[in-house]
């Protein structure tokens, strides 16, 4: 248990449903980030929030929107997605402008889309 | 663009030998360096983090650190079979974004 949770744990969902993912952590920590990780590639940075401010957005598609309303709290609010979006989204936290600091991910949402 | 570069393997070694993990990274400003290890279908887990030149070592696993030539390693002494996952090696860089390598793939043969 590293003290990130992330729900659900898998999504199936249709290509015109609207869901979201959550994390959430309670380790004192001030940014989060959201990764996407498909078959056989590697870890892919989607979006970084520091001090609840979006500071990276690595050309994500807008069918994916973040929202952070706290900085215990991160959601990805998905729609109209493809199937190719079908990935491991993993959520991560650490303290941010501070030198020295571990980044723990949560267990990941296995999402598949159909 | 910053990156960091790991070779993807597979690495095979043999039980009970020295596994000796790379990776390099190209922002000068970085200054936190961690090696997290990935089962196939799990999260990554932290296993070392190191930040100032040199070595550390926690039980069979070293991480050496050269700022310098902008490198990074980790070595798993007495390998078990267990250790075979992939290896990511992840930086914060310099605006404080975690970046990760694609990762080594450790085949420990029994």
């Amino acid at each position: 248990e590293t003290g990130v949770t992330q729900t659900p744990r898998h999504l199936v969902m249709g290509m015109t449903n609207k869901k979201s993912l959550k994390c959430e952590q309670h380790l004192g920590h001030n940014a989060m980030y959201w990764y996407k990780q498909s078959a056989k590639k590697p870890l892919e940075l989607m979006f970084v929030y520091s001090l609840e401010e979006r500071v990276e957005n690595n050309s994500v598609p807008s069918r994916f929107s973040p929202e952070c309303p706290n900085s215990s709290h991160l959601f990805l609010h998905l729609h109209t997605l493809q199937p190719e979006d079908s990935a491991l989204y993993l959520c991560a936290s650490s303290h941010s402008g501070r030198d020295n600091t571990e980044a723990f991910f949560g267990q990941g949402t296995r999402l598949t889309v159909v | 663009q910053k990156e960091v570069e790991q070779n993807s393997g597979p690495l095979s070694v043999p039980e009970g030998a020295i596994a000796s993990l790379n990776c390099t990274y190209s922002d000068r400003g970085s200054q936190s360096f961690f090696w997290y290890r990935q089962y196939s279908g799990k999260s990554p887990e932290l296993i070392m983090f190191i930040y100032s030149n040199g070595d550390k070592e926690d039980g069979r696993f070293t991480a050496q650190l050269n700022k310098a030539s902008q490198y990074v390693s980790l070595l798993i002494r007495d390998s078990q079979p267990s250790d075979s996952a992939t290896y990511l090696c992840a930086v914060m860089d310099s605006s404080y974004k975690l970046i990760f390598g694609s990762g080594t793939r450790l085949l420990v043969r029994p």
